[in-house]
């Protein structure tokens, strides 16, 4: 099975740099992946990082350690926009749950002006 | 269509009826995953189809829940017997593929379930 722990909340301004923390136990691994939901809205994906070290798209990175079994997702110069819920997700690896894919609880980001 | 689309939007239902919810896919997409999202809270997996075949229902909460999946498309979950903690979004996603190389979730805007 797998386990993901990441913080249920995290405020921040505009113009600011956030970082959303995911560690994870897992009995095989094949990947952290981030995804994003607004309110109301359905999860959208963000990045994956299927080896160690970092990931970038645009304003938003992720990072995977795996001997630490933690990644991360970093939010740069946010935007209100970016106010919505930010989820961990990695997907086991074999036996007869290959290719469930298990999402954390989700951190609710709330960016103030 | 352009995107994973679910039937219906939103539900109603008295407890003990029974009720089938729907899933199309992004066309050409061989996975497909049922999800049960209770508010604010994470996303539950229930189930996977890999083409029609179902590898792993272990997911699913109890006996009364069931899916199918036909000629690799359209998906259908069915809640029997519905309970008060039935009442959730459930959420569809499909990917091109379940294993291999990673291929991200696209979901659907889900079906809001109340169950009175």
């Amino acid at each position: 099975g797998q386990s993901l722990e990441q913080p249920s909340e995290v405020t921040a301004v505009e113009g600011a740099i956030v970082q959303i923390n995911c560690t994870y136990q897992t009995s095989g691994f094949y990947g952290l992946s981030w995804y994003q939901q607004h309110d109301g809205g359905a999860p959208t994906f963000l990045s994956y990082n299927g080896l160690d070290g970092l990931e970038e798209t645009g304003r938003f990175s992720s990072f995977l350690s795996r001997s630490d079994s933690y990644g991360y997702l970093l939010l740069q110069e946010l935007q209100m926009k970016d106010s919505a819920s930010y989820f961990c997700a990695v997907r086991d690896y074999g036996g007869s749950t290959l290719g469930r894919l298990y999402f954390g609880r989700g951190t609710q980001l709330t960016v103030w002006p | 269509g352009a995107g994973v689309s679910q039937s219906p939007s939103n539900k109603v239902t008295e407890k003990g009826k029974d009720v089938e919810l729907r899933c199309d896919p992004i066309s050409g997409h061989t996975a497909l995953y049922w999800y049960r999202q209770s508010l604010g809270q994470g996303l539950e997996f229930l189930i996977y189809f890999q083409g029609n075949s179902a590898p792993d229902k272990s997911g699913l909460p109890s006996d009364r829940f069931s899916a199918e999946r036909t000629g690799g498309s359209v998906s259908t979950l069915t809640i029997q017997r519905t309970q008060q903690e039935d009442s959730a979004v459930y959420l569809c996603a499909s990917s091109l593929a379940a294993t291999g190389p990673h291929s991200p979730l696209h979901f659907g805007n889900g079906t809001r379930l109340t169950v009175t």
